[in-house]
């Protein structure tokens, strides 16, 4: 168990949908990381949110958003769901340190029907 | 674009056998990271190497980093079923936390 939770475990839902994904980093740990996991894709870095500010961003769709609250849980918004978007989505934190190891929580497998 | 290999992509094994996994990147990076996946599950960091001639082991498992040669090498030693998974090698580079990650080597021990 790494630390790092995340809910839903599994989603289904229909395209033109909005999902709300929710995850929790390590106790302490300020960076969180979204990554999804596609067969097509592989694994690819979304976005990054640092002690509430966005970091860095990646192959993020402009249909995707995310933010990091106060608490430092953070949550990735995926809206106009398309068939494509069907992947496991990881978010990982990690410490204050600059390039710590990342930690993964367990995923969220979404299904677009 | 940031760009990591790994190869084989996929690997069958024999109990007790040696062999090697390869990872190529191809930036200047300053650290290089494995991680294994189990089917379905979460990604398990497993070593980060973070200089050049870094050596790291864990059981029958070792990593090493040539920076000169951009490659990194993780060593399976006398294979046991349970190291059966997905193993990733990931990337990060000055400046940038984000990790970009290798293919993928799906490795299956067979009894």
């Amino acid at each position: 168990d790494s630390g790092v939770t995340q809910t839903p475990k599994h989603l289904i839902t229909a395209t033109g949908q909005r999902v709300t994904l929710r995850c929790s980093p390590r106790s302490g740990d300020l960076s969180v990381y979204w990554y999804q996991q596609s067969l097509d894709q592989g694994l690819q870095f979304l976005i990054q949110y640092y002690n509430g500010e966005e970091r860095a961003k990646g192959n993020i769709l402009e249909r995707f958003s995310a933010q990091q609250f106060p608490d430092l849980h953070s949550e990735l918004n995926l809206s106009s769901l398309e068939l494509g978007d069907s992947a496991l989505y990881f978010c990982a934190s990690s410490g204050q340190g600059f390039q710590e190891t990342q930690y993964f929580g367990p995923g969220t497998r979404l299904l677009v029907l | 674009e940031l760009k990591v290999e790994q190869n084989p992509l996929f690997l069958s094994m024999q109990e007790g056998k040696n062999y090697t996994i390869y990872c190529n990147y191809s930036t200047t990076s300053d650290r290089l990271y494995w991680y294994r996946q189990d089917p379905g599950k979460s990604l398990e960091s497993l070593f980060v190497l973070l200089s050049n001639g870094a050596v790291k082991q864990e059981g029958r498992l070792m990593a090493s980093l040539d920076t000169k040669a951009r490659l990194s090498t993780l060593h399976i030693t006398a294979a046991v079923h349970d190291l059966s998974a997905t193993y990733f090698c990931a990337e990060t580079n000055f400046g940038n936390e984000k990790l970009t990650f290798g293919t993928g080597t799906r490795l299956t021990i067979i009894p």
